[in-house]
């Protein structure tokens, strides 16, 4: 099981700010990197996979970034609505045997206040 | 497809009570996992299977919990005898394997909130 960090725990904003955040992975034998949406009282909803070096994201206001031989993604929200408040986890893991099973971290909650 | 589908969506059953969780995984996965939430452990791993074998169990707490596959379209998540301690969200996902060099997005259920009073 990796050690995927992510930070910062919790954050709260205003409508209209951009943010971002940080996912943290070891970055040997690094394989795929997900981000996933996770609004309260529902399920986690994929954002983003990401795999290789430099790798940029895009789907609407939301972006994500990947470094992976420093072991770090960075997800950045544009203007930030009340909507987007939710959980962003990462997840990511190594491609061992066959198999490819990502660690997941604990998530950022973000909080966009109106 | 109606996505995975998770039953029950809410339990609360009593301590020492056997208590079964169920999820139909997206027709066609063939990778399917089952996760706990908590707040002080975030979202664990506990078992997954691959083509109804179960892969990796290491997660899985103790022995009051088991889980089965005993087709592709159906899991069972067991807890016998239940402790209050279990008290979580239970997450069933389902992914879609088809070569090492595909990055598997998994898709996760509703999700099973259970309360163990």
């Amino acid at each position: 099981i990796l050690n995927v960090e992510q930070s910062p725990q919790s954050l709260h904003v205003q409508e209209g700010d951009s943010t971002n955040f940080t996912c943290s992975f070891p970055s040997s034998n690094f394989y795929a990197l997900h981000w996933y949406r996770w609004e309260t009282a529902k399920s986690p909803e994929a954002l983003f996979v990401m795999t290789l070096n430099g790798d940029e994201k895009k789907k609407g206001r939301i972006s994500a970034t990947l470094n992976t031989k420093e072991g770090y993604s960075y997800l950045y929200i544009k203007g930030s609505q009340p909507e987007d408040s939710a959980t962003y986890l990462c997840a990511s893991g190594v491609a061992s045997g066959g198999s490819y099973i990502p660690t997941f971290g604990r998530g950022t909650s973000l909080i966009v206040h109106p | 497809d109606a996505g995975v589908i998770q039953s029950p969506r809410h339990e609360v059953t009593e301590m020492g009570q056997e208590v079964t969780l169920r999820c139909k995984p997206i027709s066609g996965h063939d990778y399917l996992f089952w996760y706990r939430q908590t707040m002080m452990r975030g979202l664990e791993l506990l078992i997954y299977f691959n083509n109804n074998v179960p892969i990796d169990d290491s997660g899985m707490p103790e022995d009051r919990f088991s889980a089965k596959m005993p087709n592709a379209s159906f899991s069972t998540l067991k807890i016998q005898p239940s402790e209050p301690r279990d008290s979580a969200v239970y997450f069933c996902a389902s992914s879609l394997r088809t070569a090492l060099v595909s990055q598997e997005t998994q898709y996760f259920g509703p999700g099973t909130r259970l309360l163990v009073l």
